[in-house]
Order: C-alpha cells, then structure tokens, then sequence
C-alpha cells in the first residue's frame, strides 16, 4: 500500500534557528508533495505544493525564504523551516499525490516543531 | 470561498452508541468538489477514513459511512455503534476534482472520545 514517512516525529529548536524535515514516500510514485501546517488550535494551513519538474506554489503568507522545499525524485522531499520563531510551532504535515492515481493525499504522521 | 464547517470541539460517546459529526461546506470556486474524511489516531498522522466524488453518493469504511449531498452541502459522519477504539480526531475536507489539483481545505476537526 502507499505509505508516507516522516521525519523527524518531534523536534525542538532554538529561536532563531533553523530545523529541516523529511518526507518519504513508499510504495508509490510521489508527483506532488504538499506540505501543511497546524499550529495549535487551527486547522491544517497549506504551506506549499512541490511537483517534479515544476515550479514549487507557495500558498499566500508562506515564502520560498522562509520555507524552502526540495523535491529531487518521486520519493523523496524536504522541508526547512528557517529563523525558526514561536510562531513557527506546530505539527507539519507532508502529504503525497500517487502518480497517475485519483485526487487523494496520503499523509505521514507529521514533524511536530517546538520552539524555545 | 471555499471552506468547511464541522462540529467543534470534543464529542463523547459512549461505547455502542451511534454517533454523527456534522459537516457542511461551501465551494465558491469549486465546480464538482471531492469530499473527504479524515482521521487522526493519537500520536498518528492523517489518515483517509472514506471519500465520495460524486454528489449523491455515499462513500462507507470501518462502519463509517457519509452521502455527499450537494443539495444541503453536507457530508456528515455518521457510524451506528463506535467502539473505544474510534476514539480519534475526525477531519471533513474538500478538493478539486482535477486529478492534478493538490488543495485539500479541511474543517477544524471533532475530537471524538468514546467511553468503554
């Protein structure tokens, strides 16, 4: 079956500072990786949409500067979350298109930031 | 815009009971929306509990069942005896039909607490 992983689960960094995760999926082709945010008592906020060989679509309030992807095969994306600040906290969904397959995310279990 | 409501906050119910969580949505600019639920498990990612792309039908998995209906822009959740185990956080989500389309709306989510 499609399975997506994450990683770190949980990481904490200072303020300031800049923490990068990963995403990977297995068992299936990954055109597209979206990758979300929930920060405490929201809903999901899509931050950005990277397809292979396409320009990477950042949502409104969210930057390539601030939040640079990377998306160098069907399996495989990161994340970095720069100048980490509290408002940064917040459990970081990455979620992936099956090529060719109908419009349905699988989603990993997520990167859970804190910031001190 | 395009965005969904749910029921909010925590539900309780008890074990063998029969629950629903309400959703509505409104697509604006959304012509033929694909409806979702989705669930969070304790310390788990996102899961796909069931979807419908077509209004008028009802779309079933682990005794879950939810009928898009595009007359009352609802997609409720309903299950006709929870167990302990379906205690989770439950998602109602919308997208474009478009297979290449990768914006998922979600609602704020319904903490779902079933007592033994």
């Amino acid at each position: 079956g499609a399975l997506v992983y994450q990683y770190p689960r949980r990481t904490i960094c200072k303020s300031g500072t800049s923490m990068r995760m990963e995403c990977q999926a297995v068992g299936f082709q990954a055109t597209s990786v979206a990758w979300y945010r929930q920060s405490p008592q929201k809903t999901f906020e899509l931050i950005a949409l990277s397809t292979v060989n396409s320009a990477i679509k950042y949502e409104q309030n969210f930057t390539q500067e601030k939040f640079p992807i990377s998306h160098p095969n069907l399996s495989f994306s990161s994340m970095t979350v720069l100048n980490a600040y509290l408002e940064d906290r917040g459990l970081y969904l990455c979620g992936a298109r099956e090529w060719g397959g109908q419009n349905t995310l699988y989603f990993g279990a997520g990167t859970r930031l804190s910031v001190l | 815009g395009d965005s969904v409501t749910q029921t909010e906050g925590q539900v309780t119910v008890s074990e063998s009971k029969s629950l629903i969580i309400n959703c509505t949505y409104s697509a604006t600019s959304i012509a033929y929306p694909n409806l979702f639920w989705y669930v969070r498990y304790p310390g788990e990612g996102l899961q796909l509990l069931l979807k419908v792309i077509t209004a008028g039908q009802k779309g079933s998995s682990r005794g879950f069942e939810a009928t898009y209906n595009k007359e009352t822009t609802s997609f409720h959740l309903q299950k006709a005896s929870v167990q302990e185990s379906d205690s989770a956080v439950y998602y109602c989500a919308l997208s474009e039909r478009d297979t290449n389309a990768y914006k998922v709306i979600f609602g704020k989510g319904t903490h779902l607490h079933v007592l033994p």
